[in-house]
């Protein structure tokens, strides 16, 4: 089945330093969607993006369509405490029902 | 517009135990989605409802059922629970089928198996 790679898994950052993250697939998407998900709670849609090459900004999050569409990047600018936690890119996929394939996120921690 | 909720929030149960999970989706929107997260990994398909019939599922046993209402909320029940089920459940709620591939997740709830 269709899988994402996200990279990196982890990172460890300064209050202040921009983040980027990417995500990468072997098939095509036709829309790449980013959350983000706190400790205990459901994730949260940041970004969606429907066009390859799209660039679309939300605040300080920026995040591409990949030319290829087969992947895409999220960039966090001026990272500040509550951008702690762990984002994921997720991709639709129709099979039977129109589901969402999630890779295996990225978890964010900033060093104060 | 009220947000997708999911009820109960945790939940501890034996193994070999049934459970019911609740989910009521975000208004306009009449398609149901159930997923399950493992600790440390994303979100996992189970399967989907809409107009109260079930259109499609992931790997998931068929111990794993659901259910949707006339107005679009749904239940998650799982039979036999097995150590394997502790998860995150999570309900998301989106507006159709196709063209609109946006999810929008509730809190989920926390089921721990013993």
């Amino acid at each position: 089945g269709q899988q994402l790679n996200q990279s990196p898994q982890s990172m460890f950052i300064q209050e202040g330093e921009d983040v980027s993250m990417n995500c990468t697939s072997s098939s095509i998407f036709n829309t790449w969607l980013w959350y983000k998900q706190d400790p205990g709670e459901g994730p949260v849609l940041l970004i969606a993006l429907y066009k390859a090459g799209e660039l679309t900004s939300n605040g300080r999050l920026t995040a591409q369509f990949g030319i290829t569409r087969k992947d895409s990047f999220l960039n966090i600018s001026a990272s500040i405490p509550s951008d702690v936690g762990i984002y994921f890119c997720a991709g639709p996929v129709i099979q039977g029902a129109q589901k969402l394939v999630f890779g295996q996120g990225t978890r964010l921690t900033i060093n104060p | 517009e009220t947000g997708v909720t999911q009820s109960p929030t945790h939940l501890i149960k034996t193994r070999g135990q049934q459970v019911t999970l609740r989910c009521s989706s975000q208004s306009g929107h009449n398609t149901v989605s159930w997923y399950q997260q493992a600790l440390g990994q994303g979100p996992q398909f189970i399967f989907q409802y809409y107009r109260e019939e079930e259109n499609g599922r992931g790997n998931f046993p068929p111990r794993f059922s659901g259910l949707q209402f006339p107005n679009y909320s749904s239940e998650l029940n799982v039979n036999a629970l097995e150590l394997d089920d502790s998860a995150l459940y999570l309900c998301a709620s989106s507006r159709g089928q196709g063209e609109f591939p946006e999810a929008f997740f509730g809190q989920g709830t926390r089921l721990t198996v013993v």
